[in-house]
């Protein structure tokens, strides 16, 4: 079956980065595209991009740009996310999922806990 | 970017009644809504794309409705398992955005 499985929690002093993977597997890894998403403790959703397996196209929202940056491993079938620059508020489960450009996310990833913290 | 606004925030209602949902978007999406279902603890789960199209596996008492900005999302004769967080996800335009998620809960 499609799965996400993501890398393990982290925990991260502000100003460091943190990278979180997200293996994918039971389908053609480069026919389908990659989004993150987050959602800080008791919060909603938010976008943090999406990349292209296929080319290595990405698409960041404005808020985010310049901090986080995306990159997959077609050799491995592997996703991931790096953000820099942390501060508190970027303490979140963090959500790998395939899609974004067209139908909807599906499957997610099972999340990873990032925690900011000095 | 296009905002999503879901009401009501929270909706108490009992098994067996039906939910409706609302997302509104600042401008005009066509049919690029998308809905997902959270409990807690995991992962949202895709219910319906394109509107009213249910993704697989999504008993027929979810159904969607709606484009360009107004959707719903009902949910018929509701069950014990339904009670979540219900997020609409706008794919029109970058950025993709969310909406702020609606509450529905056990009366």
């Amino acid at each position: 079956q499609v799965q996400l499985v993501q890398s393990g929690a982290e925990v991260k002093k502000p100003g460091a980065s943190v990278k979180v993977s997200c293996k994918a597997s039971g389908y053609t890894f480069t026919n389908y595209g990659i989004s993150w998403v987050r959602q800080a403790p008791g919060q909603g959703l938010q976008w943090m991009g999406w990349i292209n397996v296929y080319n290595g196209e990405t698409n960041y929202p404005q808020t985010l740009q310049g901090r986080v940056t995306l990159t997959t491993d077609t050799s491995s079938n592997t996703a991931y996310m790096e953000l820099g620059s942390l501060r508190s508020d970027d303490t979140a489960v963090y959500y790998c999922a395939r899609g974004g450009a067209s139908y909807g996310l599906d499957p997610w990833g099972q999340g990873t806990l990032v925690t900011i913290s000095s | 970017e296009i905002v999503l606004t879901q009401s009501p925030a929270t909706l108490s209602l009992s098994p067996g009644e039906r939910a409706t949902l609302s997302c509104r978007a600042s401008q005009s999406i066509s049919s690029y809504l998308v809905w997902y279902q959270q409990k807690p603890g995991q992962a949202p789960r895709l219910l319906i794309y394109d509107a009213s199209n249910r993704a697989t596996g999504i008993p027929a008492r979810f159904s969607g409705s709606g484009s360009g900005t107004d959707f719903t999302l009902t949910i018929n004769s509701l069950e014990p398992e339904d009670f979540a967080v219900y997020y609409c996800q706008q794919r029109s335009n970058w950025p993709i955005t969310f909406g702020q998620g609606t509450r529905l809960e056990i009366k």
